[in-house]
């Protein structure tokens, strides 16, 4: 059974970078048949699409994060990671990491259980 | 791009059904069939209940069930449950190749 597994700080402080890592088990990360992505849900708020990545390297971005957002997916160690540049109190949320296949548009059918990361001084 | 638009809470007895509408585009839900609808416990990640607007999940029990409408689509909860009060997010797959996704239900069992 495919399961995801987020990792990184806790906390970082304002105008910093965040960077999070998502470990893959149960499947590989080149998989054909996979996309792999984050979503992130502020503290009593909705569910934001970040963006997806795909084994090759082809992303998509959520619009109003391209600017600052870069994934990449790291084969050795069947993982992918999310960075986040330039954060701000706002960027405050539970990050989640997800699974969807290449075609069928974006259905999220594995999660991980998310971590929060509070951008704070 | 803009959320899907749902209405904060709804609520219903047990054993009454709900509908849960999600409003969209003709540059999302109205031009595809890739609308998703998502259930989350408090404290707990989101787990996807319909997913191509109609389509269950193995395991996801047939009281739940998605159609969708010009823009508009709906998750419709039959024979409601104590165990159905969560929140409740749609999505769509969007013309420029993105994921957007509603602000979210509430449900209440009363």
């Amino acid at each position: 059974q495919l399961q995801l597994q987020e990792s990184g700080p806790g906390l970082v402080k304002p105008s910093e970078t965040l960077s999070l890592t998502c470990s893959v088990s149960g499947g590989s990360i080149s998989s054909r048949s996979d996309y792999w992505g984050w979503i992130r849900q502020p503290p009593g708020k909705g569910l934001e699409w970040i963006g997806s990545i795909y084994y090759s390297g082809t992303t998509y971005y959520n619009p109003s994060l391209k600017s600052r957002v870069t994934m990449a997916v790291d084969t050795s160690k069947n993982q992918f990671s999310l960075r986040l540049i330039s954060l701000t109190a706002a960027d405050t949320a539970v990050y989640y990491c997800v699974r969807h296949p290449p075609s069928g548009g974006f259905r999220l059918d594995r999660w991980g259980q998310g971590t929060l990361v509070t951008v704070s001084s | 791009q803009s959320a899907l638009t749902q209405p904060a809470s709804v609520s219903g007895s047990p054993g009454q059904s709900i509908t849960i509408p999600c409003i969209g585009t003709s540059s999302d839900i109205g031009d595809y069939t890739y609308v998703s609808w998502y259930q989350q416990y408090p404290g707990k990640a989101p787990k996807l209940i319909i997913y191509d607007v109609s389509d269950r999940p193995s395991g996801i029990s047939n009281r739940f069930s998605g159609s969708k409408s010009g823009n508009t689509a709906s998750l419709t909860i039959s024979g409601l449950q104590a165990e159905d009060e969560a929140d409740y997010y749609c999505s769509s797959y969007t013309s420029s190749t993105t994921l957007v996704f509603g602000g979210g239900t509430k449900l209440t069992v009363l």
